[in-house]
Formats: C-alpha cells, sequence, structure tokens
C-alpha cells in the first residue's frame, strides 16, 4: 500500500523568502508524484508530477520539486514566495498501473508581507 | 473548455433528506473518481469509476453509493445524510492510470444538520 506523509501542516514565510514543502511517499516502487495547489474556494490545479524522466521537475508558477529516490522524498520550493502563493499544497502519490491518486493531508502556506 | 463541472457548488440539508451531488466531464475521461476533503486529513477517496457500469469502493465509502450509466456523468449519492457527511467534495477524472493527470471539479461545499 502506498502513503504519503506531508511534513508541517502549516508554513509560514515572508514575501520574497524561500518556499520548502516536505512530502515523503512509501511505496515498494518508485511510483508517479504530483503536488496540487487549492487556492481558497477553489478547486485543485497540478503544480507539476514526476514521471521519471528528470529527477528536477519543473512546474507552474515559478515552483520546482526534486525527486530523490534513496530517501523516498519529493519536496517542493519556490525561490521567492508572493502574495499570490497563500494557498493549500497537497502531495500525491499514484503507482503504473493503478487509478488511485492518494494524498497527504496538505501544507496550508501563509506569506508575510 | 476542458472541465469538471459539479452541482450544486453549497448545499446545506438535514439529516436524513436524501440528495444528489451531480459531476459532469466533458473530456471522454474513462475514470471519474469522488473524494473527501476534511481539515487534517487531506482528500479520501469514497468511490471510483474505471469506466461505464464499472465502480468500486474507495477508503471512505460508507454512507454513499454512486453510478455510472453514461461516461460523462458520475453522480454521488447520500441517501440518508449524516453530520458525518458535513465536508466540501470533489468530483476528478482522467483519461488513465498512472501518469495521467486528474482533473478536478470545482468542489462542493455540504453542510448536514
Amino acid at each position: 500500500a502506498q502513503s504519503v506523509t506531508q511534513l508541517g501542516s502549516h508554513v509560514s514565510v515572508s514575501e520574497g523568502a524561500l518556499v520548502l514543502l516536505r512530502c515523503n511517499y512509501s511505496s515498494s516502487v518508485p511510483p508517479y508524484l504530483f503536488w496540487y495547489v487549492q487556492y481558497p474556494n477553489q478547486g485543485l490545479q497540478l503544480l507539476l508530477k514526476y514521471t521519471s524522466a528528470a529527477t528536477l521537475v519543473k512546474g507552474i508558477n515559478g515552483f520546482e520539486a526534486e525527486f530523490k529516490k534513496s530517501e523516498t522524498s519529493f519536496h517542493l520550493t519556490k525561490p521567492s514566495a508572493h502574495m499570490s502563493d497563500a494557498a493549500e499544497y497537497f502531495c500525491a502519490v499514484r503507482q503504473a498501473n493503478d487509478y488511485k491518486l492518494s494524498f497527504g493531508a496538505g501544507t496550508t502556506v501563509t506569506v508575510r508581507a | 473548455e476542458a472541465q469538471v463541472t459539479q452541482n450544486p457548488r453549497y448545499l446545506i440539508t438535514v439529516t436524513g433528506k436524501k440528495l444528489t451531488v451531480t459531476c459532469s466531464q466533458n473530456m471522454n475521461h474513462e475514470y471519474m473518481s469522488w473524494y473527501r476533503q476534511d481539515p487534517g486529513l487531506g482528500l479520501r477517496q469514497i468511490y471510483y469509476s474505471m469506466n461505464v457500469e464499472v465502480t468500486d469502493k474507495g477508503d471512505v465509502p460508507e454512507g454513499y453509493k454512486v453510478s455510472r450509466k453514461e461516461k460523462r456523468n458520475f453522480p454521488l449519492i447520500l441517501e440518508s445524510p449524516s453530520p458525518n457527511q458535513t465536508s466540501l467534495y470533489f468530483c476528478a477524472s482522467s483519461t488513465g492510470a498512472g501518469a495521467n493527470v486528474l482533473t478536478f471539479g470545482a468542489g462542493s461545499r455540504l453542510t448536514v444538520l
């Protein structure tokens, strides 16, 4: 069975500071990994996904994530936070022949002016 | 525009009054799924469908029913809603398993009094 752990339910950063959101997965084989963002009162929007083509994945809005098999991690970063990055972020995992997408508990990001 | 449409977006109801949340997608996706989102728990899968007339339970199916009579529609039925079903519900669809991206609807916020 696969599972996803997001370390830290809330993260507060200053505008212009680094954003780092942590995600670890447990799976017998490397899965496909996704980061989604949920802005207030909206649905989930895909930020980026890992599909084994490259370990460093670039997404929308300046976000990127690095897949580290040895650490079973897929942490999300953005070098410089903007006020518009305030949202909830979800890491999710899916196996190659599986339809089910399993989510972490989510991390809420607050950006301070 | 490719999208997943849910209705209603907001609903307040009373215990025991049957209700249906509709979900429709215009992308010809085979796979559709319902999730509920609760604070601190992330998104949990309720039911999913891999094609017309093919449905199966997710992680939290108790108290819910679904049907898939047409490829584009996947309604969620609460036969006798209870207060513990107060939640934010999302419908999602994708063209297949693995790396295929799940597209989400805007969400339906349900309150059961």
